[in-house]
């Protein structure tokens, strides 16, 4: 039943060793998007794709990069890991861009996990 | 900037009621949303809200006022299940399309 799968729930990875996370979707949505989340933060958008289309966040660094290759998947990449990337890392997809005010509800994963040692 | 304010803790008793507040300040405004998260899982949709007033779904209600920038969470008939984080999001104008703007959640322990 699972809609929207992140694997792998934890990952550990080594300061400056490149690591890719991964996400699929059943929903057949248009948008899919990674956030970052640390501890007690808010949930913070890094990017996201409309079908093929990448936005980037301004303020994202340069060290995350995404790939989408198919509607149903989407790569995070972590090019030099360092020890402030710490986090958790969501994915969602919602149907559309939703603009106006239009609902737009995201139906995100349940994340993974990232420590760097 | 962009700033989304909740309580950061809040603690209830089972079968009680609460109220979670949510006061923004953001560059537009396009819909409030409310999620839950339990612990080590993915954030679930609760409600969104465009108009002024009250929005209720079974004993989950939600409220907006956009001329004060605030939005309240009801629970009501308090569960041990709904002690989970509840995060506010505001969708906002132009940047990305569709963009939310997250507060850093309310963490809800509901007591015996």
């Amino acid at each position: 039943d699972a809609m929207v799968i992140q694997n792998p729930r934890y990952q550990v990875t080594q300061f400056g060793k490149p690591v890719t996370l991964s996400c699929s979707q059943t929903l057949n949505h248009n948008v899919m998007y990674w956030y970052q989340q640390k501890s007690s933060q808010a949930p913070k958008l890094l990017f996201h794709y409309y079908d093929k289309d990448f936005n980037n966040e301004a303020d994202t660094p340069d060290n995350f990069q995404s790939r989408r290759p198919n509607t149903s998947f989407c790569f995070l990449d972590i090019r030099s890991p360092g020890l402030g990337d710490a986090a958790m890392y969501l994915c969602a997809t919602s149907r559309d861009a939703g603009t106006g005010t239009a609902k737009n509800i995201q139906y995100f994963g349940a994340g993974t996990r990232l420590s760097v040692l | 900037g962009q700033n989304i304010d909740q309580p950061t803790e809040m603690t209830a008793t089972e079968g009680a009621i609460v109220q979670i507040n949510c006061t923004y300040q953001t560059s537009g405004f396009n819909g409030l949303f409310w999620y839950q998260q339990h612990a080590g899982e993915a954030p679930t949709f609760l409600s969104y809200n465009v108009l002024d007033g009250l929005e209720e779904k079974g004993r989950f209600s939600s409220f907006l006022s956009r001329s004060k920038g605030y939005s309240y969470l009801l629970l009501k008939e308090l569960q041990m299940k709904d002690s989970a984080s509840y995060l506010c999001a505001v969708k906002v104008y132009g940047g990305s399309q569709g963009n939310l703007i997250f507060g850093k959640g309310t963490k809800l322990s509901v007591k015996p």
